[in-house]
């Protein structure tokens, strides 16, 4: 069965610092990987996904997450941030030919000013 | 696109009351997801449906949930009789599937209900 894990509940990184995000995952098949955001009071909103093919993957608002298929992770990163970053995170997986994503339990980011 | 769109917003209501949570999903997808998130949980997946058709209902805690989609632009999760442990934010996802790669489609989330059962 596949399952997600974020190992932290909660980072917290000054403005302007890299920040990674860490996430790792299980699955029988091929793993497709994706990152969700989550605002206060609002919807998860998806951030990018991990098909296949270039280990690094780009998506919205500057943050990009790297596959490393040997540990199993794939962590969400960007390079500088900014407080309007902090929020709820989200790691998730979805095996092959399966309907379901498994979500990690999040994990929530504050951006120190 | 109006994106997925859930009502109402907020809901309070007290125990042993009839509860119905209403989703209309982005035009044109074929999956629909109902998901509740709580504290202790986290983000639990309900039942999700593919072409109107539930297609697994394995995390229905219980037999007072019930969800239907009658149509392709319309679901609703129904719960009777409604009890406090119940509070939680609802959440429907829709999503379509690529015919190539048929699970790396991505679900598009509403806004949620947020459902206080006093």
């Amino acid at each position: 069965a596949q399952s997600v894990a974020q190992p932290e509940d909660q980072v917290n990184v000054a403005e302007g610092n890299p920040l990674t995000v860490k996430c790792t995952y299980s699955v029988s098949g091929n793993p497709y990987l994706f990152w969700y955001v989550q605002y206060p009071n609002r919807g998860l909103q998806f951030l990018l996904k991990y098909i296949t093919g270039d280990n690094l993957v780009k998506g919205s608002y500057g943050f990009e997450a790297e596959f490393n298929k040997s540990q199993t992770s794939f962590h969400l990163k960007k390079p500088s941030a900014l407080v309007s970053d902090s929020a709820l995170y989200f790691c998730a997986v979805r095996d092959t030919w399966d309907d379901k994503i498994i979500f990690g339990k999040g994990t929530r980011l504050h951006i120190l000013p | 696109d109006a994106g997925v769109i859930q009502s109402p917003r907020h809901e309070v209501t007290e125990m042993g009351q009839e509860v119905t949570l209403r989703c209309k999903p982005i035009s044109g997808h074929d999956y629909l997801f109902w998901y509740r998130q709580t504290m202790m949980r986290g983000l639990e997946l309900l039942i999700y449906f593919n072409n109107n058709v539930p297609i697994d209902d394995s995390g229905m805690p219980e037999d007072r949930f019930s969800a239907k989609m009658p149509n392709a632009s319309f679901s609703t999760l129904k719960i009777q009789p409604s009890e406090p442990r119940d509070s939680a934010v609802y959440f429907c996802a829709s999503s379509t599937r690529d015919r190539y790669i048929p699970s790396t489609d991505t679900q598009y989330f509403g806004p949620g209900t947020r459902l206080t059962v006093l």
